[in-house]
């Protein structure tokens, strides 16, 4: 089956912890990104990735950090500098046609708290 | 001022009736729009897309695209209790803009 996964679908962490949190797609998509939502929020960008070795930074990257060392796998990790990360993380693909970018895939989600 | 904002909900329909979303964007470059359905505790699920002005139908849905008015709406037309969720509005430029959502109630 294609599709992406999140790893794991719960996580608990505790006050200074760093946590990674994996996604990982089998659709042959250039493009991935992480979100995250708060409840009752939208979707907030923190990071993407167009291309292996390389990513930016979206809106609140801010005590996030990333990696894109293959093109299946964009794994996302939670600094203890991330003051309130407490959230429903969400991993994203698409493909890229001619410089645009296509809809959006999304995985499963984790739920991190923060204990 | 928001990139992409939508009525603000919670939307009540009764079943059967048509569901009206609404969603304005702010960059007039921007080239797709999308919409997204979400349950609650779930990821979002893609459920249209539309690149061109005018309506694009698929079942019981309906996008509508206004690129001169920045504006693009979700019909559902018969809403059914499963339609009970919040729907996303996302538009395109270099990246995926999304808006805050809509919730929608649809009443047995």
């Amino acid at each position: 089956d294609g599709g992406i996964t999140q790893s794991p679908k719960y996580l608990f962490r505790k006050e200074g912890q760093n946590v990674t949190l994996s996604c990982e797609q089998n659709l042959n998509h250039d493009a991935m990104y992480w979100y995250r939502q708060d409840p009752g929020q939208g979707l907030r960008l923190i990071y993407y990735s167009q291309i292996v070795n390389d990513f930016q930074k979206g809106d609140i990257a801010e005590g996030y950090s990333v990696s894109r060392e293959k093109k299946e796998s964009f794994p996302l990790t939670v600094t203890s500098a991330q003051k309130n990360p407490t959230a429903f993380y969400l991993c994203a693909s698409s493909s890229v046609v001619g410089g645009f970018l296509n809809e959006q895939f999304f995985g499963p989600g984790t739920r991190l708290t923060v204990l | 001022q928001k990139e992409v904002e939508q009525n603000s909900g919670p939307l009540s329909v009764p079943e059967g009736a048509i569901a009206s979303l609404n969603c304005t964007y702010s960059d007039r470059g921007s080239q797709s729009f999308f919409w997204y359905r979400q349950y609650s505790g779930k990821s979002p699920e893609l459920i249209m897309f539309i690149y061109s002005n005018g309506d694009k139908e698929d079942g019981r849905f309906t996008a509508q695209l206004n690129k001169a008015s920045q504006y693009v709406s979700l019909l559902i037309r018969d809403s059914q209790p499963s339609d009970s969720a919040t729907y996303l509005c996302a538009v395109n430029d270099y990246k995926l803009s999304f808006g805050a959502g809509t919730t929608v109630t649809v009443r047995a």
